[in-house]
Order: structure tokens, then sequence, then C-alpha cells
């Protein structure tokens, strides 16, 4: 089942403008990850965030979580076409088992 | 980094056969496999997990006798979908565990039942 929603469902932007992506879920986590799949194809890890902390960067990427709101925000800055693709974010337990959330479909207009 | 292939990327078959998907760890040991179902433009739902020498654990409403799972190494676990039918058509996506949680996914399989 899935964790929880995504939103939005769907975001087109211009290429150099920041994407923001937010992510809700429903039980209490051990972390949580953000996954990028481009259409047809398998899932790549982009970045895991601990329910300890509260900020991560990578790249051009920054992950924010607020486990007392139980949300997480995915922010890709001077975004490019080849951001192009559908966004996930998973919710981890002490084990390796992720469930995912609904996703949102990132276009990035050159 | 971590590879895992997933084979056959598509396959077509006729209403009744069963239909083999592999997934194979290249350059790690995965003590733990998981197998997903996606629909278009929908998000992954977890079917079961594979651990390796052990039966897999199915998800609330996946029916273990019409999806075998069998995972013999640390580095293949096989998905059959036995006695196929249309309503079976998807994308069916591997993954692997490895160190801190992260999960490395196969490239996926579409299947489509005729």
């Amino acid at each position: 089942s899935q964790q929880g929603e995504e939103d939005p469902q769907a975001l087109s932007i211009q290429e150099g403008e920041n994407a923001t992506m937010n992510c809700s879920y429903k039980t209490s986590i051990n972390n949580l990850q953000w996954y990028r799949q481009n259409s047809g194809r398998g899932l790549v890890h982009l970045i895991l965030i601990r329910s300890n902390e509260r900020e991560k960067h990578s790249g051009r990427l920054r992950v924010t979580l607020d486990t007392s709101k139980k949300s997480s925000s995915l922010l890709i800055t001077a975004s490019r076409a080849a951001d192009t693709a559908s966004y996930f974010c998973a919710t981890g337990d002490s084990s390796y088992k992720l469930i995912f959330g609904s996703g949102t479909r990132l276009l990035v207009r050159p | 980094g971590a590879v895992v292939s997933q084979h056959p990327s598509w396959v077509i078959c006729k209403s009744g056969t069963s239909v083999k998907i592999e997934c194979r760890s290249l350059d790690f040991q995965a003590t733990t496999m998981f197998w997903y179902r996606q629909f278009p433009k929908q998000s992954l739902m977890l079917m079961a997990t594979s651990n390796e020498g052990s039966k897999a654990t199915y998800e609330q409403g996946v029916e273990k006798d019409k999806f075998l799972i069998n995972h013999a190494s640390l580095t293949l676990s096989t998905l059959t979908v036995t006695s196929a039918h249309p309503e079976d058509s998807s994308f069916y996506i591997c993954s692997g565990g490895r160190a801190r949680n992260i999960q490395y996914f196969g490239a996926g399989t579409r299947l489509s039942v005729l």
C-alpha cells in the first residue's frame, strides 16, 4: 500500500527555474528517500534523509524533513531539461522495505 | 555503483502461459530483494519481499500462487507469473537491498498478456 501523497502530481517549469515537490506520509519512519524514474525505466536513488535529520543537500538537490508534520520536500535548483522525470518519495523502516508515495511528474521545458 | 540487471525488459505472451522474470545483483550480494508492480502513471506497489534461502513475504492482496518468487542465491531472484491473464499486464520492477537502507533497482519488465 502507498504510504502517502505527493504534490503536485505534475509540474511543468522552464529550464533554469527551481522545482519543489512535497511528500506527506502517515506512519513513523526510520528514513525517507527520494528516487527518480525516467519513463519506462527503473528507479534511481537520489538522496536519503534520516528521521533525526532536518535537511540534506546533494549537488542541486535539497531535501527537508519535518517529522512533526510527517512531510518532506525535494528542491531541485537550476533545473535542466534532463531533470524531466517522475520523482517518488519513499519511507523506510529499519529494514530495507520501502513504501512509495504517489509521485510527481516533472517536465522541464528547454 | 550497485547494479541490478532485470531480464527480460519486455515480454509478450498468450493468456494462460507462465512468464519468468529474472533479477540479478551484478556487483553486490542482495540478501533481500523486492518485487514491485507499477501501472501507467502510478506509483510502485510492493508485491513481495524476497529473502535468500527462505520463502518470500507477500503483501496483502498479492496471490502467492499466482506470483511465484524464488531467491535461490544472494545474486538472483525470480518472479514467475503463472497462468498469466490480460489483467496481469503491467510493469514489474525488482530491487536489491544494500547497505544504508538503499535499494537499487532493475530497469523493469513490461509484461503484455494477450
